[in-house]
């Protein structure tokens, strides 16, 4: 089983500023990598697949890059509603695709 | 509108059977896999496993295999993720999930708004 690996574990940021989120896979994953939006409340948000291609309806704000095993979710220009859960999944090897555990943005 | 409705929440004691549903409507219910995903009470997500509902092909997780059974029904567009003997530790909100493309496994862009599993005596 790939573990997927999330840091920082909180991230406080100001509005306005950037985010970056990593996420370490324990093996290649290539680039079948997908990035999800949790709001308190709410069911997970596809926020980025193929490692850099946005979802539908995300917007340029998000930036995904990475392959093989080292991955980074850029969030820019900070707004208030980004403050969530992000998770990291890996959909190149299974069962299971793992999810990471998770780095919860906080904006200051 | 593409979506998955899930059934109400459920409380149960141990020891108790369960089953949960997830209503997929506005596509090809049998051309796309759905899968099921807990998220524990202040815990991250965790893939139990999968079903594609042309075939009933199904893949589990090696921690979820044994514990749960996934089916699905062509004929109600419904996916099912079912308990035979509950635990304490059953306890958390439970997501179905379909990926992007027909007969792809992930990731996952259409979630249910999950089902809340309670288990206490």
């Amino acid at each position: 089983e790939i573990v997927m690996t999330q840091s920082p574990a909180t991230l406080s940021v100001s509005p306005g500023e950037r985010a970056t989120l990593s996420c370490r896979a324990s093996q290649s994953v290539s680039n079948n990598l997908a990035w999800y939006q949790q709001r308190p409340g709410q069911a997970p948000r596809l926020l980025i697949y193929g490692a850099s291609t946005r979802a539908t309806g995300i917007p340029g704000r998000f930036r995904g890059s990475g392959s093989g095993t080292d991955f980074t979710l850029t969030i820019s220009s900070l707004q208030s509603e980004d403050s969530a859960l992000y998770y990291c999944q890996q959909y190149n090897n299974w069962p299971p695709h793992t999810f990471g555990q998770g780095t919860k943005l906080e904006i200051k | 509108e593409v979506r998955l409705v899930q059934s109400g929440a459920g409380v149960r004691k141990p020891g108790e059977s369960l089953k949960i549903s997830c209503k997929g409507s506005g596509y090809s219910f049998t051309n796309y896999w759905i899968a099921w995903v807990r998220q524990m009470p202040g815990k991250g997500l965790e893939w139990m496993g999968i079903i594609y509902p042309g075939d009933s092909e199904t893949r589990y997780s090696p921690s979820f295999e044994g514990q749960v059974t996934i089916s699905a029904d062509k004929s109600t567009t419904t996916a099912f993720l079912e308990w035979s003997t509950l635990k304490a530790s059953d306890i958390g909100m439970y997501y179905c999930a379909r990926p992007r493309e027909e007969a792809d496994y992930g990731p996952f862009d259409i979630w249910g708004q999950g089902t809340m599993v309670i288990v206490s005596s």
